[in-house]
């Protein structure tokens, strides 16, 4: 069976730009978490949908948005790009937003560089 | 703020068990603990996950203390494609979700 997939791979964007990243969970989960890793450091939680719902938001600044379709794919945008904002965005599914014994399933992410 | 401690890096020789510590004193009665690792340039891989009872799976073995206060990740047979970071995770409740707080993790390599 297929695992999360993200696309694309790796993206160069100049500052000030606008950016869309892109998420497939696993068939049959419903819920999808995005995190962003910066070199050297562990996963920080952004968001998590579940149902097409915003169901948990981290200390992120307005300028990221996300959202999850019917088909439970979901998108990360990040509007007016700061170098920042240079980090491996991770997507990670699961089947439900609210079960603690339900473990998230990553992809292997988007490696956004802000030039 | 990450809830879990652990040690920066470890060694540990090829064929030998590897033991991962992870303190998290501050865990609560219905928060989980959980294991991921990351090998350099993927994605975090699941490993496995407990609440109080020890676990073991095809991949490892989680011991877990009476007090829950810490546990213990056992790579029983490490191969060097065991190296990687490895994240001790506690899973925090919030308004109906859970979201994972990671910290920076142990840095493991496997020495030939």
């Amino acid at each position: 069976d297929a695992g999360v997939t993200q696309s694309p791979t790796h993206l160069i964007k100049t500052r000030g730009q606008q950016v869309t990243l892109r998420c497939s969970p696993i068939s049959g989960h419903k819920s999808v978490s995005w995190y962003q890793q910066v070199l050297g450091q562990g996963p920080q939680f952004i968001f998590q949908y579940y149902e097409k719902e915003e169901r948990g938001r981290g200390n992120f600044p307005d300028r990221f948005s996300a959202r999850q379709f019917p088909n439970y794919s979901s998108e990360l945008n990040v509007n007016a790009l700061l170098l920042g904002d240079s980090a491996l965005y991770l997507c990670a599914s699961s089947l439900e937003a609210a079960r603690v014994n339900q473990p998230q399933h990553f992809g292997d992410g988007t490696r956004l560089s802000i030039l | 703020d990450a809830k879990t401690t652990q040690p920066t890096s470890m060694d540990c020789a090829e064929g030998r068990a590897a033991n991962l510590p992870c303190n998290h004193s501050t865990i609560s009665g219905n928060e989980y603990v959980y294991w991921y690792r990351q090998i350099h340039s993927q994605g975090p891989q699941y490993i496995i996950h407990g609440l109080k009872n020890n676990e073991t799976n095809e991949m490892a073995s989680l011991i877990i203390t009476e007090d829950r206060k810490s546990s213990t990740l056992i790579l029983p047979h490490a191969t060097l494609r065991d190296t990687a970071v490895y994240y001790c995770i506690v899973r925090v409740a919030g308004s109906g979700t859970y979201k994972y707080i990671f910290g920076t993790g142990t840095r493991l390599k496997v020495l030939a």
